[in-house]
């Protein structure tokens, strides 16, 4: 079985400073690793995604992941926020168990970008 | 390019009432579709999922069901409400057995009064 932890449920910061959204997961297996944005009551949106290859994605508005084998885990970061950023994070993990792929969605962090 | 629609976008119920919320594919052929919940607060809950017509697959034993009458076709229903059924509730596909990234509706947001 897989899980995914976000350790953080909230996390407030001030606009252009920089910010970490930490992700852990456990799989006994190959996976693949993903971080999807929420707006308010909105779907989710796919922010970024890790496959396989270079293990330092990025998204096409600033952010980017490392997924560390070693340490279990794929942290967002972001250089500098914007107040437009505010939304709600999910990390997800997704890995062959039984042959399914079904994935495994963290309970979700809430980034607060203030003025 | 691929859409997916959900509706209705809000909707209060009384218990006990009975529900169908409807999700829709658009531009790819044998999606696999999920059901997914919500609650306030809370990350997401899967219910069904489908890789085919009439292949429903359930996470959680509730009173929800889920059907897939057509190939871009989701239906989330239940006989009777319950106060617990109220959350947001989103549909989300994606393509192919390895399944990757999946792509959400706009989601519908249920009140059970």
């Amino acid at each position: 079985a897989q899980s995914v932890t976000q350790l953080d449920s909230q996390v407030p910061v001030f606009e252009e400073a920089p910010v970490e959204l930490r992700c852990n997961y456990s799989s006994s297996v190959s996976v693949y690793l993903f971080w999807y944005v929420q707006y308010p009551n909105q779907g989710l949106q796919l922010l970024l995604k890790y496959l396989s290859g270079s293990t330092l994605v990025e998204s096409i508005n600033g952010f980017e992941a490392e997924f560390n084998k070693s340490q279990t885990s794929f942290h967002l970061r972001k250089p500098s926020v914007h107040i437009s950023d505010t939304a709600e994070y999910f990390c997800a993990v997704s890995g062959s168990s039984g042959g399914s792929y079904i994935p495994t969605f963290g309970r979700g962090t809430s980034l607060i970008v203030h003025p | 390019s691929q859409t997916i629609h959900q509706w209705p976008a809000t909707l209060v119920q009384p218990v006990g009432s009975p529900l169908s919320l409807e999700c829709t594919v658009e531009g790819t052929s044998n999606p696999n579709l999920y059901w997914y919940r919500q609650a306030a607060g809370r990350g997401l809950q899967l219910l069904f999922y489908s890789v085919g017509i009439g292949q429903i697959s359930s996470e959680v034993p509730q009173n929800l069901s889920a059907s897939r009458p057509q190939d871009r076709q989701f239906i989330l229903s239940s006989k009777k409400l319950l106060l617990s059924d109220s959350g947001f509730y989103l549909c989300a596909w994606s393509v192919g057995q390895a399944m990757y990234e999946q792509y959400f509706g706009p989601g519908t947001r249920l009140t059970v009064t």
